[in-house]
């Protein structure tokens, strides 16, 4: 039981290249997030899936695009990397029920160039 | 809108004392959870403590404890016998009872010290 894995760990762009973040969860979880983490700014919801075959904006979903391939995982794209988008971005899974926490996975750095 | 606040960017505390993490919220709705995750470091995110707004007693897990005072909507963490393995930041986050996303706030970062 890996919990919530995440690839790569840290990846290095430079201005306009595309790239898409791989998760994926085995714990049959429902919903699925993804958070960027900025200094002095917590983690902010980019985008997330309630469910398999829906997904929704979070408060900072511009500049990025979100794929649930099915229940077990959920990419982030960049189609055009900005310096702007330079953080470290987590993903994270939840069973359901509001007593229900999210569990994260281990995050990725991204710099861009 | 459902908003966190967390107005300690940094705290300090000699080891084996308790230390209070403050974090108020705002929300209009009547249900929901309030939720706090521990970052060392090493950078994963790990939970540490629930509390429900309906829960007549304050959450307890171990050495952390929630001070929920729902008229003043403060949910603060209490960290007891501190250890500095507890040095990480420390985020305040709340989901409404319908909702799935979790909102967080900005941190405080706490160093313990010998």
């Amino acid at each position: 039981n890996a919990g919530v894995t995440q690839t790569p760990k840290f990846q290095v762009l430079k201005t306009g290249q595309s790239m898409t973040l791989q998760c994926a969860q085995d714990m049959n979880h429902n919903s699925m997030y993804w958070y960027r983490q900025d200094p002095g700014m917590g983690l902010r919801l980019i985008y997330y899936s309630a469910s398999e075959g829906t997904t929704d904006k979070g408060e900072v979903p511009n500049g990025y695009n979100v794929s649930r391939l099915n229940k077990r995982e959920f990419s982030l794209r960049l189609e055009s990397a900005a310096p702007s988008q330079t953080s470290v971005y987590f993903c994270a899974s939840l069973a359901g029920g509001t007593t229900d926490t999210q569990y994260f996975g281990p995050g990725t750095r991204l710099t861009v160039l | 809108a459902q908003k966190i606040t967390q107005t300690q960017p940094g705290m300090f505390v000699q080891e084996k004392e308790a230390v209070t993490l403050d974090c108020t919220y705002d929300t209009s709705d009547p249900s929901y959870g309030l939720f706090w995750y521990k970052q060392p470091s090493s950078g994963e995110m790990i939970f540490l403590i629930y509390q429900g707004s309906y829960d007549q007693q304050n959450a307890t897990e171990g050495r952390y404890s929630l001070n929920f005072q729902k008229a003043r909507k403060s949910a603060n963490l209490v960290i007891s016998a501190s250890q500095l393995g507890d040095s990480a930041m420390y985020f305040c986050a709340m989901r409404e009872a319908f909702s799935t996303k979790l909102i967080f706030g900005t941190g405080t970062r706490l160093q313990v010290f010998p």
